[in-house]
């Protein structure tokens, strides 16, 4: 069975540069959600996004920006990073809104 | 900030015990899940309990939910080395039309052979 595609799967960049990760939901899932999980941490809701339209906003700073496409995948863009910005990112999608989450594999990014 | 408490935030166990993992929240929910993490690794979903339902088993997984009590535990049977991972539970919580869906701090669990 298809699941939620995330890439790349290991990104290293440096500090102030900036960075995209992809996400790929479950076809028919409309609604993506975004987390960030340093190391050791537990997930941060960061941002979602129902109908390609931004549906709830966490803890996401304002160097990041995210949006949903025509074809339901999403994007983070993450601009000026820290080193603070070293983490799994974990992308999840689901069809109804708070049933059956799925996650992605996650984007570890090392910003160095 | 994260509603879902676990506890015991680190456990270790040996092999064949049983693990039993809680959680706890703060507000009303739609619905609890819980999931698996490998150290480093993503997220496996194990088992989703509604709002509505007291107790669901998934092989050697027995999930309860006391909805007045705003608690959740996890039990792991004849726990395995293979069963070393980080648990987390998660919430979901429909706030003003949206849905959250807030992560516990997670549980260690170390089984040792």
């Amino acid at each position: 069975a298809a699941g939620v595609i995330q890439s790349p799967r290991h990104l290293i960049k440096e500090k102030r540069e900036t960075a995209t990760l992809k996400c790929y939901p479950i076809p028919r899932h409309d609604t993506v959600y975004w987390y960030q999980q340093g190391p050791g941490q537990d997930p941060q809701f960061l941002i979602s996004f129902y109908e390609k339209m931004q549906s709830d906003k966490g803890s996401i700073p304002d160097r990041f920006s995210a949006q949903q496409f025509s074809d339901y995948h999403s994007e983070l863009n993450m601009s000026s990073l820290e080193l603070g910005d070293s983490a799994l990112y974990f992308c999840a999608s689901s069809s109804d809104r708070g049933l059956g989450y799925t996650f992605g594999s996650g984007t570890r990014l090392t910003v160095v | 900030s994260q509603q879902g408490e676990e506890d015991p935030q680190a456990l270790s166990i040996q092999e064949g015990e049983n693990a039993t993992m809680n959680c706890s929240y703060k507000t009303s929910i739609n619905n609890l899940q819980w999931y698996r993490q490998n150290s480093g690794r993503g997220l496996v979903h194990l088992i989703l309990i509604r709002s509505n339902e007291r107790e669901k088993h998934s092989g050697r997984l027995r999930v309860t939910l006391d909805t007045s009590k705003k608690s959740s535990s996890l039990l792991i049977t004849a726990s395995r080395a293979a069963d070393t991972a980080s648990y987390f539970c998660a919430a979901t919580q429909l706030l003003s039309g949206t849905y959250k869906y807030i992560f516990g701090t997670g549980t260690r669990l170390k089984v040792l052979a």
